[in-house]
């Protein structure tokens, strides 16, 4: 069965601080796809990467990056030098393809000025 | 902006109403999904639409029900509304490569 584990349920982290956010799935297919979504105070749910299973590498985007293990079943989320802007709830997810999309719990992530 | 519009924006109503939620997908996307984000079940798959059919379905109530129209929109209809139905409805649409694109959704406050 499709599942997404989002243990940290809140964070909070002074401004500047590099913070992690982790993400651990379980799926039975070998062809899937992994999100993580930023849902900001006005609710709005923004896209911020899609990875396929096939792809373990590595990705880096401004002040983002994305860490997929395969090994592990994780695709952890790390934000470098943390802005107040970057507070809000982070979902991330899992889909087999052509399908729904199975949400995490989310992490609410409090960055302190 | 994702293209995916969602109408209205705020809905207030009373338990036992019934509500209709509009969704237009980005143009050219065939396929509509409906999800619900609560605080005790979180965000939550309900139904998706590809080209008019029903293709899966999720965690949707028997008194929910959707339909995707020939112009490609998408109605999400609430009938004998409980306290609990309260939530966020997102609408997403997307197109052959399977991402996604979520509108701004519909936040419904049942009293």
């Amino acid at each position: 069965a499709q599942k997404v584990t989002q243990a940290q349920t809140e964070i909070s982290v002074v401004e500047k601080e590099d913070v992690t956010l982790d993400c651990v799935y379980e799926t039975r297919d070998t062809t899937y796809y992994l999100f993580w979504y930023k849902q900001p105070p006005s609710g709005e749910l923004v896209f911020l990467i899609r990875r396929n299973s096939f792809d373990e590498q590595n990705e880096i985007s401004g002040r983002y990056s994305w860490n997929f293990q395969k090994s592990t079943s994780s695709f952890n989320f790390t934000i470098t030098a943390s802005q107040v802007v970057d507070s809000a709830v982070y979902f991330c997810a899992l889909s087999e393809g052509d399908d729904k999309i199975i949400f995490g719990k989310g992490t609410r992530l409090h960055i302190l000025p | 902006d994702s293209g995916v519009t969602q109408t209205p924006k705020h809905l207030i109503t009373a338990t036992g109403q019934r509500v209709t939620l509009r969704c237009s997908p980005r143009s050219g996307d065939l396929s509509v999904y409906w999800y619900q984000q609560s605080l005790d079940q979180g965000l939550q798959f309900l139904i998706q639409y590809y080209n008019g059919e029903e293709r899966a379905k999720g965690n949707i109530l028997e008194r929910f029900s959707a339909q995707q129209f020939p112009d490609l929109h998408s109605e999400l209809n609430l009938s004998s509304l409980e306290l609990g139905d309260s939530a966020l409805y997102f609408c997403a649409s997307s197109d052959r490569s399977n991402e996604q694109f979520f509108g701004p959704g519909t936040r419904l406050t049942v009293l």
